[in-house]
This record gives structure tokens, C-alpha cells and sequence, in this order.
């Protein structure tokens, strides 16, 4: 069965600093592979996403993250942190076949940034 | 664009009373849309998958009889918690799929807290 697994479920960093926030996917086929961002209360917002060709994808707010079949990852990073991301991070795989398409969530990261 | 809203945005109903909540698709037609729970501190656990016009499709675990969907246009569905009890409080997110080919991503809604009391 599909899954998605990230293996921090708490995150501090300094503002200013890079962020690395891990994601591991288990799928049988090449997966489509996404990155979302959720702040308190709030819905989720799509940062980037994976489908196919180059595994560095670029997302929004200073955003990318890299595929990497060999290790089943797709890690999202950022080279400078804002005191805004601060937030709860969510990767998911897309159970891609027939009708559906469902999206199958990790359990998050909540990124907590300090002054 | 792909803007999705939920309505209401909070609810607070007393045990037993039956709650709906509105997941619509502002400026795209969406043939799927999906139901998802979030517990605190938690992940979204999809709970129903909501087809245009034909029933809807519940995961595993999820009670049809309580959580009645129903997606009658292509810009519109609605989660009717029924009977609801404490247990039922959560956030419950909805999204949608963009209708025709290419329609690999989902774009959700705010979400609708609910508490039981």
C-alpha cells in the first residue's frame, strides 16, 4: 500500500537559516509527489509538486524540492527561513489510477521559526 | 484561480442535531471533489471521494450513514454530519479536481470547524 512518511513531527529553526524538511514515500510506479503547507486553522496550500522530468522542482515562497527514486524521498528545503513559514508541513503522494486520485498525507512537520 | 470555499467556516451544534457543510469550486468545474477529516496535530485522513452525480465513494471505517455526501453540480458538494455526537468534532476539509484532462491536482478548501457539544 501506498504511504508517506516524515520523520520529524517537530521542526525549530532560526530565522535566516536553511531548512530541510524530510519526506519518504513508499509507491510501487513513479509517483506524484506534493508538498503543502498549512497554517493554524487554515486549509492547505499547494507549495510545489512532482510529476515527471527534472527532480529539482522549484515551488512558491522560495520553495524546491528534490526526487530522488533511488532513496523514495522528496525532501523540501529552503535556503533562508522567514519567521512566516512557520507552519505545518505536509507531504503527500497521489495514489494515481482509475477515477480517483487520492491524495495520501503524511503526518506533518510543524516548523516553528525563532527569532 | 482554482479558488475553492467552505461554508460555514465554524459550526457549534448540540448532540444529536445534523450539521451541513458546503464545499464549492468558485472558478472551475470540479467532477471529483474530496472529503477529509484532521484530528489535532494530526494529518487529513480522507474520508469519501464525491463524483458529480453518482454516490460517493467512502474509505474504509468511514459510516455512509452518518457522513452524507452529496455533489450535485460540478461546482458544489455537501457534507451532512448526521446525528452528530462530541466524537464527531474535527476540522473537515474539502477539496476539488480540476475536471478534464491534466486533473492530477486537488485544490482545497479553507475548511469547517466543528464542535459538538
Amino acid at each position: 500500500a501506498q504511504s508517506v512518511t516524515q520523520p520529524d513531527i517537530h521542526i525549530t529553526v532560526s530565522e535566516g537559516a536553511s531548512l530541510e524538511l524530510r519526506c519518504n514515500y513508499s509507491y510501487g510506479a513513479t509517483p506524484y509527489l506534493f508538498w503543502y503547507v498549512q497554517s493554524p486553522g487554515q486549509g492547505l496550500q499547494l507549495l510545489l509538486k512532482y510529476f515527471s522530468g527534472d527532480t529539482l522542482v522549484q515551488g512558491i515562497k522560495g520553495f524546491e524540492a528534490e526526487f530522488k527514486r533511488s532513496q523514495s524521498s522528496f525532501n523540501l528545503r529552503k535556503p533562508s527561513v522567514h519567521w512566516s513559514d512557520a507552519a505545518e508541513y505536509f507531504c503527500a503522494v497521489m495514489n494515481y489510477g482509475g477515477a480517483t486520485n487520492k491524495l495520501i498525507f503524511g503526518t506533518g512537520t510543524l516548523l516553528a521559526v525563532q527569532p | 484561480g482554482a479558488v475553492v470555499s467552505q461554508h460555514p467556516s465554524r459550526v457549534i451544534c448540540k448532540s444529536g442535531t445534523s450539521v451541513k457543510i458546503e464545499c464549492r469550486s468558485l472558478d472551475f468545474q470540479a467532477t471529483t471533489m474530496f472529503w477529509y477529516r484532521q484530528f489535532p496535530k494530526k494529518s487529513l485522513m480522507l474520508m469519501a471521494t464525491s463524483n458529480e452525480g453518482s454516490k460517493a465513494t467512502y474509505e474504509q471505517g468511514v459510516e455512509k450513514d452518518k457522513f452524507l455526501i452529496n455533489h450535485a453540480s460540478l461546482t458544489l458538494s455537501t457534507l451532512t454530519v448526521t446525528s452528530a455526537h462530541p466524537e464527531d468534532s474535527s476540522f473537515y476539509i474539502c477539496s476539488a479536481r480540476v475536471a478534464g484532462a491534466g486533473g492530477n491536482e486537488q485544490f482545497f478548501g479553507p475548511g469547517t470547524r466543528l464542535t459538538v457539544l
